[in-house]
């Protein structure tokens, strides 16, 4: 069982469309994190949330930290081919332990 | 600055056969990650080291043995390896002693085929 499940797993949309991903567990973390997977290449940060209710945005993303810190989402406004990649979250829980635990991803494919 | 980087990039093995799975990192970071990944499982953690000479498991340690006798390097080895270790691996550092900003920089990742 997936400490944290994201949803949908795969999306595949047009350009200029609006979409959201949802990261959520049963699990209280710390905080929580998005990476950015693209083809052959190791994830990459794009935003870390810690406050419950945090909202950050980066140029057309959203993220949003739920009020009791167990669920994500990632909102992207007018989509562009460039985003197109395999979007991670994941999570600190508040053990000390420096690794994270990740969530299976969500798979978004961008089309001209 | 080369940060992060594995090898081989891709390794193709037979089942019974030792493997040692390479990573070296160029920032002095203290801690170092070992995770799979495989299709609808993420990023599972194999084994995380603290320093040079502390290692600790992760969710899936077993078939794999690490060492870290140097702070910029900790390789992977699969003892004996088994169909089921077919997967993407990715080594991964954490730059210095952030508390919950944790923010782990990766590797290329090594493809591992046992076939």
């Amino acid at each position: 069982t997936q400490l944290l499940e994201q949803s949908p797993q795969f999306l595949s949309i047009q350009e200029g469309e609006n979409l959201t991903v949802y990261c959520n567990s049963s699990s209280v973390f710390s905080s929580l994190q998005w990476y950015r997977q693209e083809p052959g290449e190791g994830p990459v940060l794009l935003v870390t949330v810690v406050t419950g209710g945090e909202v950050k945005k980066l140029k057309r993303l959203t993220f949003q930290f739920g009020d009791a810190r167990k669920d994500s989402s990632l909102h992207i406004t007018a989509a562009q081919t460039g985003d197109t990649g395999l979007y991670l979250c994941a999570g600190k829980q508040a053990t000390g332990r420096r690794a994270l635990t990740f969530g299976s991803g969500t798979r978004l494919q961008v089309q001209p | 600055d080369a940060g992060i980087t594995q090898s081989p990039r891709y390794k193709i093995t037979e089942t019974g056969r030792q493997v040692t799975l390479m990573c070296h990192q160029t920032w002095s970071h203290s801690y170092m990650f070992w995770y799979r990944q495989d299709l609808g499982h993420g990023l599972r953690l194999i084994y995380y080291s603290a320093a040079a000479d502390i290692t600790d498991k992760g969710e899936v340690p077993d078939g794999y043995v690490v060492s870290r006798s140097k702070t910029e390097n900790f390789p992977l080895t699969l003892e004996s390896a088994t169909r089921s270790q077919t997967s993407v691996y990715f080594c991964a550092s954490i730059k210095g002693l952030a508390g919950v900003y944790n923010e782990q920089f990766f590797g290329p990742g090594t493809r591992l085929t046992v076939l």
